[in-house]
């Protein structure tokens, strides 16, 4: 079945810093892949998207690369703030159900 | 645009009772409402996912007698746990897709609603 793996947490970073967090996915046929964001007491918030392999996402300086080859939608971000403090999820759609998540990652970034 | 609410935002009930959580789609029609239930610090699962007007399709290991979801009209779907338990408290979240031929594949999640069952 689909599954989607993320880099376990938290991950702990100073302010200003370089930001990468690992996402791989297993799925049949050729999915769309999402990064959501979920603020401290607050819902998901769709982050950035992608539709098809090498498709760049991106927004508010985080982006990912939908990369086919090795099954992978990681995100990044050059220079992290505290206001990102959040967990991050990866996700993927395939259009047959709902989409499939991976565990999240906690985010804390220090002043 | 694409607000999905939910309400109420944060209940606690006794143990036995039954407690409704309402999800919105204010300003689009919602082909589908999916229901999620959020463990802490794991990931978000998948209880069941709803269309305006059937049944609703659960996912295994849900108990649709226990979680009784109803998807009235395209903008309201119900979910209603009854005779909740403390083990039912959890942080459940409703998103909506929009119809057909609008990035069906982008979905919009609400808030979330946090049920604690004393």
């Amino acid at each position: 079945g689909d599954s989607v793996t993320q880099m376990e947490g938290p991950v702990t970073l100073s302010e200003e810093a370089f930001l990468t967090i690992n996402c791989t996915y297993t799925a049949t046929g050729y999915p769309s892949l999402f990064w959501y964001v979920q603020y401290p007491g607050e819902g998901l918030q769709l982050l950035l998207k992608a539709t098809k392999a090498d498709d760049k996402g991106s927004n508010k300086g985080f982006e990912a690369t939908y990369r086919k080859e090795t099954t992978s939608f990681h995100l990044e971000k050059g220079s992290v703030q505290v206001s990102d403090s959040a967990v991050y999820f990866c996700a993927l759609y395939t259009g047959r159900r709902a989409l499939t998540f991976g565990s999240g990652t906690r985010l804390q970034v220090q002043p | 645009g694409a607000v999905v609410s939910q309400h109420p935002s944060r209940v606690i009930c006794k143990s036995g009772t039954s407690v409704k959580i309402e999800c919105r789609s204010l300003d689009f029609q919602a082909t589908t409402m999916f229901w999620y239930r959020q463990f802490p610090k794991k990931s978000l699962m998948l209880m069941a996912t709803s269309n305006e007007g059937s049944k609703a399709t659960y996912e295994q290991g849900v108990e649709k007698d226990k979680f009784l979801i109803n998807h009235a009209s395209l903008t309201l779907s119900t979910l209603t746990v009854t005779s909740a338990h403390p083990e039912d408290s959890s942080f459940y979240i409703c998103s909506a897709t929009l119809l057909a031929g609008v990035s069906t594949d982008t979905q919009y999640f609400g808030p979330g609603t946090r049920l604690t069952v004393l």
